[in-house]
């Protein structure tokens, strides 16, 4: 069965970090573009970051130099570093993936999606 | 506030249909084909109901489909059933460096 599964999120202050994880299984991580995605509460949806199958990283300004995606390929799992943590960084946090068909040309859209992880930044 | 723009909510009764909107820009919905669609229910993974504007996953319902016009794209759910009650979502590629830009969400009640 192809499935995403995060953990990591909590309560933390402002300033404060957190590592999300998100573990892929049913299918192998490298094949996959793999994205973080989120939500804050009664927001829509707002992509992050992106890592592809050949290891290139893109950033949302809004994130960039605050937040570090990696990648384990032995734990087939993706993690978002998340750093000096504010206030509006409290949301539902998804790792959504994305088929590489041919090697740096991915489906245009996210299949399959995690449940997601709560981060919620508050003093 | 989202990069694309939807309806906060729409509501129709069963058997009935109901089209929800997304509109972007000309850098993102009309720069592309690559719009898509999925359905959330809190406290589960969305789904990819439309992709590339108009197409259907295998095992999505036939009553989903999609159409895009210039900046705007739409999902029509025809033959309402309680399930279909969730939140939608619509998302456009826009470019190498911004590979979605989502919309609000729209939220649909079954009456």
């Amino acid at each position: 069965q192809v499935q995403l599964v995060e953990s990591g999120g909590g309560l933390v202050k402002p300033g404060g970090s957190l590592r999300l994880s998100c573990v892929a299984s049913g299918f192998t991580l490298t094949d996959y573009y793999m994205s973080w995605i989120r939500q804050a509460p009664g927001k829509g949806l707002e992509w992050l970051a992106q890592m592809t199958t050949r290891g290139t990283i893109y950033y949302a300004d809004s994130v960039k130099n605050r937040f570090t995606v990696s990648r384990d390929n032995a734990k087939n799992s993706v993690y978002l570093q998340v750093d000096s943590l504010r206030v509006e960084d409290t949301a539902l946090y998804f790792c959504a993936g994305q088929y590489d068909l041919w090697n740096g040309y991915p489906r245009s859209y996210f299949d399959p999606w995690g449940q997601g992880t709560l981060v919620t930044v508050s003093s | 506030q989202s990069a694309l723009t939807q309806p906060r909510s729409v509501s129709g009764s069963p058997g009935q249909s109901v089209t929800i909107s997304c509109t972007g820009t000309s850098s993102d919905v009309g720069a592309y084909y690559y719009v898509s669609w999925y359905q959330h229910h809190p406290g589960k993974a969305p789904k990819v109901m439309i992709y590339d504007v108009s197409e259907r996953p295998s095992g999505v319902p036939d009553r989903f489909s999609g159409s895009k016009s210039g900046n705007t794209a739409s999902l029509t759910i025809s033959g309402l059933q309680a399930d279909d009650e969730a939140d939608y979502f619509c998302c456009s590629y826009a470019g190498t460096y911004t590979p979605a830009v989502f919309g609000g969400g729209t939220k649909l009640t079954v009456l």
